[in-house]
């Protein structure tokens, strides 16, 4: 079955910081995807980044950065100079390539920016 | 292009009644998927629709239903509704290409159930 784990509940940090959101992940399948969405107040859920599970490079765009270790199982995100606006809840998701299957949501993580 | 579509995007019902929601996915997208989001059980996924087939179904009760039409937009119904199906309802249209794939989401519609 499929899980994902984020351990961290809330988050805090001054403007200007780095921050990195924690991901764990279970799954049986060889093929899948990996997911970060950021979900502001207002309740739409804003696709970030996408990692297929053969591609473990780790990429930067923009003030975004993530890696993904498949020796761990975890697929960590990093908001470089954190700014107000960044404050939202972020989800990490997963879903297997096989059989179309839906997104596995973990509980999120509340980001809070302070100016 | 425009994004994904929700409507109404708050609604006030009372329990016993039931409800529709409606969602537009992105033009060209086929697949519709359905989620919803409590404080206390988090994203759940309720079912999803390609060419207007169900293809996955979550672990919810046959009050929660869905269809989708021609064009590829989705309606979900909760027919007698309880205290509990308040929660924000989010749709998703899944894009797909070269092994690639996406799920955007539109801007959810709040159901406050009394």
């Amino acid at each position: 079955a499929q899980k994902v784990t984020q351990a961290q509940t809330e988050i805090s940090v001054v403007e200007k910081e780095d921050v990195t959101l924690d991901c764990v992940y279970e799954t049986r399948d060889t093929t899948y995807y990996l997911f970060w969405y950021k979900q502001p107040p207002s309740g739409e859920l804003v696709f970030l980044i996408r990692r297929n599970s053969f591609d473990e490079q780790n990429e930067i765009s923009g003030r975004y950065s993530w890696n993904f270790q498949k020796s761990t199982s975890s697929f960590n995100f990093t908001i470089t100079a954190s700014q107000v606006v960044d404050s939202a809840v972020y989800f990490c998701a997963l879903s297997e390539r096989t059989g179309n299957t839906p997104l596995v949501f973990g509980k999120g993580t509340r980001l809070s920016v302070i100016a | 292009k425009a994004g994904v579509t929700q409507t109404p995007r708050y609604l006030i019902k009372t329990r016993g009644q039931q409800v529709t929601l409606s969602c537009s996915p992105i033009s060209g997208h086929r697949s519709v998927s359905w989620y919803q989001q409590t404080p206390g059980q988090g994203l759940q996924f309720l079912f999803e629709y390609f060419s207007e087939t169900q293809r996955n179904k979550g672990n919810f009760p046959g009050r929660f239903s869905g269809r989708q039409f021609s064009n590829s937009r989705s309606e979900m119904n909760v027919s007698t509704l309880e205290l509990g199906d308040s929660a924000l309802y989010l749709c998703a249209s899944r894009w797909t290409s070269g092994g690639q794939e996406t799920q955007y989401f539109g801007p959810g519609t709040r159901l406050l159930v009394l």
